[in-house]
């Protein structure tokens, strides 16, 4: 089946730690997206890449790192500058991103927790 | 840039009741409004999209209605159950768009 791919689930993480967690599509879709969602909260971008090796900043990006070498992989690494780093990290892919409206589908999630 | 209001933040209904959710958009060049269903844990789902050339759709008992001169548009839910309770998100997005713009999000409660 296709789809969006995150892990791990759930990672647990010290202060001043990096962590990376990884999105992998087969969708075959060009772009790809990072939203953070805290608790009873909306949906805020991070990151999002229209097509291979080319990403930008959305609009809560400090602290975030991402990279695009692969069409279906778009990894985002929590750096140990970002504050407040708990919540709940949501990536997505859609078939075309600055051309186009194809639908955007969201992977499961992965839940980070600093201790 | 665009921007989406969301409305009420939570909804409360009787089983068996109807819900509507009203979003407004402030950008005339977005043509295309999906609905994200969320429950608690798990990442959005698309339930239903529409496009701008059209006014209504529906699927079963779900329904979205669009109006592109008030710009705003609307989820409509019958015969609600107790699984539609969820987290509902609306959003929009533009041909030239490069990301989709999504509103504050719908907590529905459907009491049993």
């Amino acid at each position: 089946d296709g789809g969006i791919t995150q892990s791990p689930k759930y990672l647990f993480r010290k202060e001043g730690q990096n962590v990376t967690l990884s999105c992998e599509q087969n969708l075959n879709h060009d772009a790809m997206y990072w939203y953070r969602q805290d608790p009873g909260q909306g949906l805020r971008l991070i990151y999002y890449s229209q097509i291979v090796n080319d990403f930008q900043k959305g609009d809560i990006a400090e602290g975030y790192s991402v990279s695009r070498e692969k069409k279906e992989s778009f990894p985002l690494t929590v750096t140990s500058a970002q504050k407040n780093p708990t919540a709940f990290y949501l990536c997505a892919s859609s078939i075309a991103g600055g051309r186009g409206t194809g639908e955007l589908f969201f992977g499961e999630g992965s839940r980070l927790t600093v201790l | 840039g665009e921007n989406v209001e969301q409305h009420p933040s939570t909804l409360s209904v009787q089983e068996g009741d109807s819900a509507v959710i009203k979003c407004t958009y402030s950008d005339s060049a977005s043509n295309y409004f999906p609905w994200y269903k969320q429950e608690l844990g798990k990442g959005p789902q698309l339930i239903i999209d529409i496009r701008s050339n059209v006014g209504e759709k529906k699927d079963q008992r779900i329904a979205v209605t669009l109006n592109k001169t008030a710009k705003h548009f609307s989820l409509h839910i019958t015969e609600t159950q107790p699984e539609d309770s969820a987290v509902y998100f609306c959003a929009a997005k533009g041909y030239n768009f490069n990301k989709f713009y999504f509103g504050s999000g719908t907590k529905l409660n459907v009491k049993p």
